[in-house]
């Protein structure tokens, strides 16, 4: 079966870490478009970083500096390392399989269930 | 960054009637623009990509439309398990960006 399963998710003080990990199964993440994308509770969605199939990484102006996304291409996943946690970074973080458009950029075409991150006091 | 708006934030409709839910961008975005259905308590499902094409599994009664700057969503007759909330993406534009959805719901 085609998935992905986010866990890592957690209750932090503010200027806290805390590590996301996403396991794939039924395809290979290192030749796709992988992406972290967040939901505040009760809000919309936000994209916040995605790994390219070369390697290049690219962030959110919101978290850019402070995460770090990577993948583990023996283990097949994917990971996000967070660092200097606001209140605002609460939300449930989705790992997402993207599509890439040639010459544009990516819709999502799997969602993992989610991991909820509270950045709290 | 490319701004979407949805319209109505909730739309309130009976089943078996038709819905059309609007995506506005703020600057053209082609046609690169998804939909995404989210029910409670679950992560959202892609519906609709490149602005008419469903994707794997989703029903005939899903379709969409537009390009530019203006796109719609619509089911033709809404069943029980439609009432949901939907959200727009365009990937024409870095970054890519959503939409902050528009709920169905029974009326």
């Amino acid at each position: 079966e085609v998935q992905v399963v986010e866990s890592g998710g957690g209750l932090v003080q503010p200027g806290g870490s805390l590590r996301l990990s996403c396991a794939a199964s039924g395809f290979t993440v290192r030749n796709n478009y992988m992406s972290w994308v967040r939901q505040a509770p009760g809000k919309g969605l936000e994209w916040v970083s995605v790994i390219y199939t070369g390697g290049g990484t690219y962030y959110a102006d919101s978290v850019k500096g402070r995460f770090s996304i990577s993948r583990d291409n023996s283990m097949n996943t994917l990971d996000l390392e967070m660092n200097s946690l606001k209140p605002e970074d609460t939300a449930v973080y989705y790992c997402v399989k993207g599509t890439a458009v040639p010459g544009r950029y990516w819709y999502f075409d799997l969602w993992g269930r989610g991991t909820l991150v509270t950045v709290s006091s | 960054e490319i701004v979407m708006t949805q319209s109505p934030a909730t739309l309130s409709l009976s089943p078996g009637e038709r819905a059309a839910l609007s995506c506005r961008a703020s600057q053209s975005v082609s046609s690169y623009l998804a939909w995404y259905q989210q029910k409670p308590g679950q992560s959202p499902r892609l519906l609709i990509s490149g602005a008419s094409t469903r994707a794997t599994g989703v029903p005939a009664r899903f379709s969409g439309s537009g390009s530019g700057t203006e796109f719609t969503l619509t089911i033709s007759s809404l069943q029980s398990e439609d009432f949901a909330v939907y959200y727009c993406q365009q990937y024409n534009n870095w970054p890519t960006t959503f939409g902050q959805g528009t709920k169905v719901e029974i009326k």
